[in-house]
């Protein structure tokens, strides 16, 4: 059983339209997160979520909106994409938001944006 | 703000040979500090993590101090197999107060050839 899924795996689409990516985790766990990798490979987080609840939203476009409605699962819903969304996203989760513990990642999401 | 610094890659080894990835971090809390590896077309899978000063994490052969006096956490590992190559990630987590969000240094890219 995978921990973390996403689906779908490749996402290509037309400049302009809506997508979504989904995300579950059969961890048990409290706390979700979305990051994203850029073409260099550098890795930055966007929202999570601990219980349903929003509890971190870096400087991300508001045409990005996050919602989760349950611990185990967090979509991440884009409007309006542009070039620059072009990237892997990354779901994660964690047991708690305590500092030590694991973040288990899910395998991206590529999203090209012609 | 927190901050992860590692070295630049590409790093270019033989097989059997020493690796040492350099990682120092900025925080202005007490952070946990992780090493993630990343293999081509994967998700990031934990290697090995440290929670506290002069912890060591240590993992198939690698190993990585928690230095509290330098702010670092350098990843070694004694002798390097052709399946090690890989991108690996120093990060770092505050904790509840700043979400438990990873900070990411920006990867090192690692090539063992035979």
């Amino acid at each position: 059983d995978t921990a973390v899924s996403q689906t779908p795996k490749y996402l290509v689409t037309q400049m302009g339209n809506d997508k979504s990516i989904k995300c579950e985790q059969n961890l048990g766990h409290d706390t979700m997160y979305w990051y994203k990798q850029d073409s260099k490979k550098f890795l930055k987080i966007m929202f999570s979520y601990n219980n349903k609840e929003l509890i971190i939203n870096e400087t991300v476009p508001n045409r990005f909106s996050p919602k989760s409605p349950d611990k185990a699962h967090l979509n991440l819903h884009i409007n309006s994409l542009e070039l620059g969304d072009s990237a892997v996203y990354f779901c994660a989760s964690s047991a708690t938001r305590t500092r030590t513990d694991t973040q288990y990642f899910g395998p991206g999401t590529r999203l090209t944006v012609l | 703000g927190n901050s992860v610094t590692q070295m630049e890659g590409p790093v270019t080894l033989s097989e059997e040979a020493f690796l040492t990835i350099n990682c120092t971090y900025t925080a202005t809390g007490y952070p946990s500090l992780f090493w993630y590896v990343q293999y081509p077309g994967e998700g990031l899978q934990l290697l090995l993590k440290a929670t506290k000063a002069d912890d060591k994490g240590s993992n198939k052969g690698f190993e990585a101090t928690y230095r509290k006096e330098t702010t670092s956490f350098h990843l070694e590992k004694g002798s390097v197999q052709v399946s090690d190559s890989a991108v690996y990630f120093c990060a770092l987590s505050d904790g509840p107060g700043g979400g438990n969000k990873l900070t990411f240094g920006t990867g090192t890219q690692l090539k063992v050839e035979l």
